[in-house]
């Protein structure tokens, strides 16, 4: 079975670059969609994007000026990068892996980032 | 954007009853959504998949039915670990992706 492992710093300073890795074991990268999704404290889920092992990516249209998202087959890992952090941004950040049906079968724990001075 | 709509937003059930959420899709999702389960301070969980295919290890008494832009999630018997908050969501149009603002189950 897939097991999703999020890290990162937990702060993150406004208008700097929030940035994760999700490392995956148990299985190879190779064979799925890996996605990012975020939840604003005591709030819901909201997709950030996906990218796949071969660098192509699909990013939500609210997100996409500031997202980028990318791969390390060799580490079997992604990674994603948030632009222009504000405070909106603070959430349990999470990765998830699917197939490519996109229904989100794998969960990392998740990782609380807070933007804030 | 595909907006996906639950309700009620809470659900106040005692163990051993049955719970039916409701999730509404605009425009149609035919039957490309999917339910998850969090439970506090945990990551979502996979439960059902177009519209009504558990997922691996998924206890029989969740089941899910619909299609175009009316779904159900139906819990048969309400057990202690089942009180928790679901979400439903879409992967038929995008990007993006969305889920609905979800319900929560909580003990009366």
């Amino acid at each position: 079975q897939v097991q999703l492992q999020e890290s990162g710093p937990g702060l993150v300073k406004p208008s700097e670059t929030l940035s994760l890795t999700c490392t995956v074991s148990g299985g190879s990268i190779r064979n799925y969609y890996w996605s990012w999704i975020r939840q604003p404290p005591g709030k819901g889920l909201q997709w950030i994007g996906y990218i796949y092992y071969s660098g192509s990516s699909n990013y939500n249209p609210s997100l996409k000026s500031r997202v980028t998202m990318s791969v390390d087959t060799s580490k079997n890992q992604f990674s994603l990068k948030l632009s222009s952090a504000t405070a909106a941004d603070t959430a349990v950040y999470y990765c998830a892996s699917s197939e490519a049906t996109l229904k989100m079968d794998y969960w990392g724990q998740g990782t609380l980032v807070t933007v804030s001075s | 954007e595909i907006v996906m709509t639950q309700s009620p937003a809470i659900l106040s059930m005692s163990p051993g009853e049955r719970a039916t959420l409701s999730c509404r899709a605009s425009p149609s999702v035919n039957r490309n959504l999917a339910w998850y389960q969090q439970k506090p301070g945990q990551a979502p969980r996979l439960l059902i998949y177009y519209t009504s295919t558990r997922a691996s290890g998924i206890p029989a008494r969740f089941s899910g039915s619909g299609s175009g832009t009316e779904f159900t999630l139906t819990i048969s018997s309400l057990q202690s670990e089942d009180f928790a908050v679901y979400y439903c969501q879409q992967y038929d149009n995008w990007p993006p992706l969305t889920f609905g603002g979800g319900t929560k189950v909580e003990i009366k």
